[in-house]
């Protein structure tokens, strides 16, 4: 089954904890990115990749880290999580970088930093 | 810089009835314009989208958008709602330069009574 999938779904941590959020889709999809939900703010883009070892910011990035390494992967890093990173977190990816492409969403990543 | 605005934070209708689900954008050039809809607990799930050709674009589960150029609008509509339909809808908009960011609205939450 075509599919992005995250890990963790769920997750409740302390502020400073360094933390990996993994994204992985299995259609070889060029375009990866991330976003966070957040109630009245809709999503907002924190990184993209258009292909592997290039990446940028979005909207978002104070905070974040991201690598792309393999096609498949694009994981997001919390080098030191604060209570503001509290977030609903989807990652996305689509087959190219092209307007006209559909982007698909993993099931997201519920983070809570204490 | 292009903007997506979703007037309404919720839209009651009752089983049965038609809906309409409101998105205006703001863009320099010709739109992309997309539909997702999230169920609780689930990641966003792609319903259609316009590039360019007919103004009625038809997406999944019986959801269909009409595009109104003069009206800068993308209302997502359903002539007959089902309580299933009960959801979190956003718009949002292909930028208009450069790649694949998009653009969301803040969402409006459908709720169809039974």
């Amino acid at each position: 089954e075509a599919q992005v999938t995250q890990n963790p779904r769920y997750l409740i941590t302390v502020t400073g904890k360094k933390l990996t959020v993994t994204c992985s889709q299995n259609m070889n999809h060029e375009y990866m990115s991330w976003y966070r939900q957040d109630p009245g703010l809709g999503l907002r883009q924190i990184y993209y990749s258009m292909n592997v070892e290039v990446t940028d910011k979005g909207d978002v990035p104070e905070g974040y880290k991201v690598s792309r390494k393999e096609k498949r992967n694009f994981p997001l890093i919390l080098e030191s999580p604060s209570p503001n990173q509290t977030s609903l977190y989807f990652c996305a990816s689509s087959p190219t970088a092209l307007r006209g492409d559909t982007q698909y969403f993993g099931p997201g990543t519920r983070l809570t930093v204490l | 810089a292009q903007s997506v605005a979703q007037p309404e934070d919720q839209v009651n209708v009752a089983e049965g009835n038609p809906l309409t689900v409101k998105c205006t954008y703001s863009v320099s050039g010709n739109p992309y314009l997309f539909w997702y809809v999230q169920y609780p607990n689930r990641g966003l799930q792609f319903l259609l989208k316009y590039i360019t050709g007919d103004n009625l674009v038809k997406g999944s589960y019986g959801f269909e958008a009409e595009f109104n150029k003069s009206q800068t609008s993308f209302h997502l509509k359903k002539p007959s709602a089902l309580v299933s339909d009960s959801a979190l809808y956003f718009c949002a908009v292909r930028e208009n330069t450069g790649f694949q960011k998009l653009v969301f609205g803040t969402g409006t939450r459908l709720l169809v009574s039974p």
